[in-house]
């Protein structure tokens, strides 16, 4: 367990709907970082919060949207989800600048 | 924009064998340097990560990475794999004005044969 917890682990969903994934960042951290894992896509920067306010932007749809509430724990927005939005959305959550990152398992979308 | 090349998409070895993963970034400042690995089914762990000094570093698992400034290279090494490392590695970096961002590479997927 590595203190980074999202849920739920797995989600199946059709076309067109919207789903929310949620993220509890490790006990003191104030960061979450959001990437998608995709076989093509590799590992893909999305979006980062700290202290509750967005921090950095990165290859985010939007049909995505984030925001990271006073106790800290986070929430990925996916909408008018697409077949191509079917990965693995990671949460991490940081300490500080420059400390690396704990990830958290992870949630399988997939879009049918 | 800073990126992160793993030219070997993937690599097979025997047990005993020695590794090295190549990783290469495009920035010419100062970076942060890490390396990450996802075993099946799992979240990404961090294996080791280098921010000044040493440009030897050692992580777990007997793992070690060397950062060449000149070569803007951070590859990752391991005298002798086991079974047990078979997992995905992911070269990542982090730049001082990218609002603490880590941008990772294409990962090397690793096997180790028994």
């Amino acid at each position: 367990d590595s203190g980074v917890t999202q849920t739920p682990k797995h989600l199946i969903t059709a076309t067109g709907q919207r789903v929310t994934l949620r993220c509890s960042p490790r006990s003191g951290d104030l960061s979450v970082y959001w990437y998608q894992q995709s076989l093509d896509q590799g590992l893909q920067f999305l979006i980062q919060y700290y202290n509750g306010e967005e921090r950095a932007k990165g290859n985010i749809l939007e049909r995505f949207s984030a925001q990271q509430f006073p106790d800290l724990h986070s929430e990925l927005n996916l909408s008018s989800l697409e077949l191509g939005d079917s990965a693995l959305y990671f949460c991490a959550s940081s300490a500080g600048q420059g400390l690396g990152y704990t990830f958290g398992s992870g949630t399988r979308l997939t879009v049918v | 924009a800073q990126s992160v090349s793993q030219h070997n998409h993937h690599v097979i070895l025997s047990e005993a064998a020695s590794l090295e993963l190549g990783c290469n970034y495009s920035y010419g400042g100062t970076v942060n340097l890490f390396w990450y690995v996802q075993y099946p089914g799992q979240h990404l762990q961090l294996l080791l990560k280098y921010f000044s000094g040493d440009p030897l570093v050692k992580g777990i698992k007997g793992f070690e990475a060397e950062f060449i400034k000149s070569k803007f290279s951070f590859n990752l090494r391991k005298p002798s794999v086991q079974w047990s490392d078979t997992a995905e590695y992911f070269c990542a970096v982090m730049v001082g004005n990218a609002g603490n961002m880590l941008t990772f590479g294409g990962g090397t997927r690793l096997m180790v044969k028994p």
